[in-house]
């Protein structure tokens, strides 16, 4: 997708390992999102950032931590991996509050990763 | 709790034929409504979003979906499915910038 660009596209990794997944941003929108992506659950948010070393967490943030160092850069970290976080991640950014969320995110075109 | 439902898991429909994607939601208030569309081995591309005014909006690909106050629906629609159409559909709800929820998706598959 235009302007938001996810790294690696593809990963598969070892049981207790530590991954970091990147997503970059051209955009220069505030708001960036971390969401994994599994049948039967939709899209759930891991974590989220609303400016540069603001994080906070999602509904499924257990095992995953999150740096963001600068404005274009949100990374996610899988501390040791599993089994369970076998998943596909989708990174999205939005607009700031004031501009409104009628705009929606924006998303990247995922992260497929299998932990075995 | 804010939750959003899309019953059909999949749905399939012959080209040419009219399609409805069904969305209930469960919030406060009313929220701010989106549905995307997703092709395989691509991210999530919003199709159209309601926050206020005329309750039948338009979006992209010849998208429509109406809001529903009294049914806490925003179903999509498409008077006539192209093959093309073939993806997972995907309502979301959220009033701010950190509470978006998606629903689990529907699969919808074209027959020629």
């Amino acid at each position: 997708d235009a302007g938001i660009t996810q790294s690696p596209r593809h990963k598969v990794t070892e049981t207790g390992t530590p991954v970091t997944l990147r997503c970059h941003q051209t955009e220069n929108h505030r708001y960036m999102y971390w969401y994994r992506q599994d049948p039967g659950h939709g899209l759930r948010l891991i974590h989220y950032s609303y400016g540069v070393k603001d994080t906070d967490k999602g509904e499924v943030s257990d095992g995953y931590s999150v740096s963001r160092s600068k404005t274009e850069d949100f990374l996610l970290t899988l501390e040791s991996a599993t089994s369970s976080q076998t998943s596909v991640y989708f990174c999205a950014i939005s607009p700031p509050p004031g501009q409104g969320l009628g705009y929606g995110y924006t998303f990247g075109s995922g992260t497929r990763l299998t932990v075995v | 709790a804010q939750s959003v439902t899309q019953p059909d898991i999949h749905i399939t429909v012959s080209e040419g034929a009219s399609l409805e994607l069904r969305c209930n939601y469960s919030y406060g208030a009313t929220p701010y409504l989106f549905w995307y569309v997703q092709s395989p081995g691509q991210g999530l591309q919003l199709l159209l979003k309601y926050f206020s005014g005329d309750t039948l909006v338009q979006g992209i690909k010849g998208f429509e979906a109406e809001f529903k106050r009294s049914q806490s629906s925003f179903n999509l629609r498409k008077p006539s499915v192209h093959w093309s159409d073939a993806a997972e559909y995907f309502c979301a709800v959220g009033q701010n910038n950190n509470d978006m929820r998606f629903g689990a998706g529907t699969r919808l598959t074209v027959k020629p």
